[in-house]
């Protein structure tokens, strides 16, 4: 059974850098998936960030694309986000994702999530 | 690309609910759900518009065309109370999420 599980900072000052890793048990970071990250909003919306293969090509939402940077790191099986200059809007539930290998994607595996505010 | 859904959607138990999800021609995309019960991650209820992944009861099905994709739930239990969503993939945007659809079991 695939499991992941994010980890990282739930407080981050604004204009700082949002750091979070997500370790996954029970499948390879290599095999046939992307591997993604989702966040909800305190007002529930869920929000694509981007997402990452092992041969490390990336993906990211455009409104976000110059803040956002999605690396992979196969020997510890885990793969990681970070987000500059984040603000209050940044405030959410981070999500890391598995998605499938096709092009039209979706989740088939989600994190249990992790909260990280955004407050001096 | 935007998926617009309704706030909320009320059925009896043993009814059927529908809750849908419109987009521009989104009939020529693969649409999926999700269900989120509160302080629980999504749950991936249907993909490529009506296929169930293993553990989802057959009572959840899913259908697309034109601009419209709907979830329907049929035999509505008390279990099925919570938020769904809709999911397509734009070449551009990556995925894109409908606002969410907040289902009560009166």
């Amino acid at each position: 059974q695939v499991q992941l599980q994010e980890s990282g900072p739930g407080l981050v000052k604004p204009s700082g850098t949002l750091s979070l890793t997500c370790a996954v048990s029970g499948a390879s970071i290599s095999s046939s998936n992307w591997w993604g990250w989702v966040r909800q909003f305190p007002g529930k919306g869920l929000e694509w960030i981007g997402e990452i293969y092992h041969n490390g090509n990336t993906n990211y939402n455009p409104s976000l694309k110059s803040r956002v940077t999605i690396s992979v790191d196969k020997p510890k099986n885990q793969f990681s986000l970070r987000v500059t200059s984040v603000t209050a809007a940044d405030t959410a539930v981070y999500y890391c994702a598995r998605e499938t290998d096709v092009f039209e994607r979706w989740v088939d595996t989600w994190g249990q999530g992790t909260l990280v505010t955004v407050s001096s | 690309y935007e998926l617009t859904q309704p706030p909320s959607v009320s059925v009896s138990p043993g009814q059927t609910a529908s809750i849908t999800c419109s987009g521009d021609k989104l009939g020529n995309k693969f649409t999926c759900w999700y269900q989120q019960k509160p302080g629980q991650s999504p749950v991936l209820l249907i993909y490529e518009d009506d296929n169930r992944p293993s553990g989802i009861p057959e009572r959840f099905s899913g259908s697309n065309s034109g601009n419209t994709a709907t979830l329907t739930i049929s035999e509505t239990q008390d279990v099925d109370e919570a938020e769904y969503y809709c999911q397509a993939w734009d070449r551009t945007l990556g995925a894109v999420f409908g606002g969410g659809t907040k289902l009560t079991v009166l």
